[in-house]
């Protein structure tokens, strides 16, 4: 059974360093979409973006950027970075595990999400 | 940017019917993916490109689309249904650019 173990800083001062990582576990790494997804505190969904197992990469164009992934396919673990964090910054964020069909992507598994926080 | 849009809430009594719209320009073109998610918990797959249904959801979850807007619908809703659902899908170019809809609150009572 594929699982997804996530950790990360969960307390962030404005302006440091957000640093998380996804480990796959029970299952291959090639061939997939690996995704971060976010969630403010008492809001929606929002799709940060993806990493082929290969290192090519997608991001969400309202995010102008502001985060950077990596990606360690020996270690079959992925990461997500982005510097200079603001209270906006604050969410859960989750990884998953995005299956192709053409463009369309299937979330079928997902870490356990990390909660992180902004605050001075 | 892209946008989807979902109704904020729905509510229906335990047996009916649970409608969930979401409707994009893109969609005639784009599969929907629906999302359920219960407080504390990370989302759960319910439906993927449009109708299909993971294994292991039960069968009283099925989706569609028509044109721009894809449907999913709850037959015999359940109270354990309540929660969450989001649509998924991308945008028209050919690079993938994922969009969640602002979510829907399902509440049966």
């Amino acid at each position: 059974q594929v699982q997804l173990q996530q950790w990360g800083t969960g307390l962030l001062k404005p302006s440091e360093t957000l640093s998380l990582t996804c480990a796959v576990y029970g299952g291959p790494f090639s061939d997939y979409y690996w995704t971060w997804i976010r969630q403010p505190p008492g809001k929606g969904l929002e799709w940060i973006g993806e990493i082929h197992h290969s290192g090519s990469t997608n991001y969400n164009p309202s995010l102008k950027s502001q985060f950077t992934m990596s990606v360690d396919t020996a270690k079959k673990q992925f990461s997500l970075k982005k510097t200079s964090v603001t209270a906006a910054d604050t969410a859960v964020y989750y990884c998953a595990r995005g299956s192709a069909n053409g463009s369309g992507r299937k979330f079928d598994f997902w870490g356990q999400g990390t909660r992180v926080r902004v605050s001075p | 940017s892209y946008e989807l849009t979902q109704p904020p809430s729905v509510s229906v009594s335990p047996g009916q019917t649970a409608r969930i719209t979401c409707s994009g320009d893109a969609l005639p073109r784009k599969y929907a993916y629906w999302y359920q998610q219960k407080s504390g918990q990370a989302p759960v797959l319910v439906i993927y490109e449009d109708t299909e249904r993971p294994s292991g959801i039960p069968e009283r979850f099925s989706g569609s689309s028509s044109g721009t807007m894809a449907t999913l619908t709850i037959s015999g809703a359940r109270v354990e249904d309540e929660g969450d659902y989001y649509c998924y899908s991308t945008d028209s170019g050919g690079d993938h650019r994922g969009v969640f809809g602002g979510g829907t609150k399902l509440t049966v009572l």
